[in-house]
């Protein structure tokens, strides 16, 4: 198993581009996440999906957008980049149920000029 | 406001020695909390967890305590090891959600 697979590793945008940061998993997960890691900082989370089809806000989810249309990936969004969305994105997947053990992926570190 | 904090940035130790970390949480309503350990870019990897209905729980050399009353927690590390130089995460969960702390980073000595 790859388990959770992010790319690009790096990105550098400038200010108003639009881009897709891409996560996918191959253990069968129902439930995903995108986090981002400021530094100095935890993780906090952006959106999350418990399922194909359906997703919901996590803590910081302005300026973002996710779907989910199958059960391996689930894309995140940047609609119009800004430099406050400078960090580093990780997505994470766990099996349904407790305890919330997720599963990180390598992270995108994304810069925005 | 923030749910979960590590108020230490940083803890030293001696090789053999042990590691405390400490977490303090405010929601009564978290049924689990985790610690996930982190090396430089690399995404978090997940590393022991408690149920709120337990007080201990132990991994090889890992073990978290939970005090309920105190809204705490702790990751003891014994005996610590170079390789387990890193960031250390605590995580509180509620059925949908996890929220992190900001981290401490752990360097232990030879």
């Amino acid at each position: 198993n790859a388990g959770v697979t992010q790319t690009p590793k790096f990105q550098v945008l400038k200010t108003g581009q639009s881009m897709t940061l891409q996560c996918a998993q191959d253990m069968n997960h129902e439930y995903m996440s995108w986090y981002r890691q400021d530094p100095g900082m935890g993780l906090r989370l952006i959106h999350y999906s418990v399922g194909a089809g359906i997703t919901d806000q996590g803590e910081v989810p302005n300026g973002y957008n996710v779907s989910r249309s199958t059960t391996e990936d689930f894309p995140l969004r940047l609609l119009s980049a800004a430099p406050s969305q400078t960090s580093v994105y990780f997505c994470a997947s766990r099996e349904t149920g407790v305890p919330d053990t997720q599963y990180f992926g390598p992270g995108t570190r994304l810069t925005v000029l | 406001d923030q749910q979960v904090k590590q108020n230490s940035p940083s803890l030293s130790v001696q090789e053999g020695r042990i590691s405390i970390l400490n977490c303090d949480y405010t929601n009564s309503m978290f049924d689990y909390f985790l610690w996930y350990k982190k090396y430089p870019a690399e995404g978090p990897t997940f590393l022991i967890s408690i149920s709120s209905i337990k007080d201990k729980n132990e991994d090889g050399r890992f073990t978290v305590f939970l005090n309920k009353s105190a809204k705490h927690l702790s990751l003891h590390i014994v005996p610590s090891q170079p390789g387990d130089s890193a960031v250390y995460f605590c995580a509180a969960s509620s059925p949908r959600k996890s929220t992190f702390g900001d981290g401490t980073t752990l360097t232990v000595k030879p």
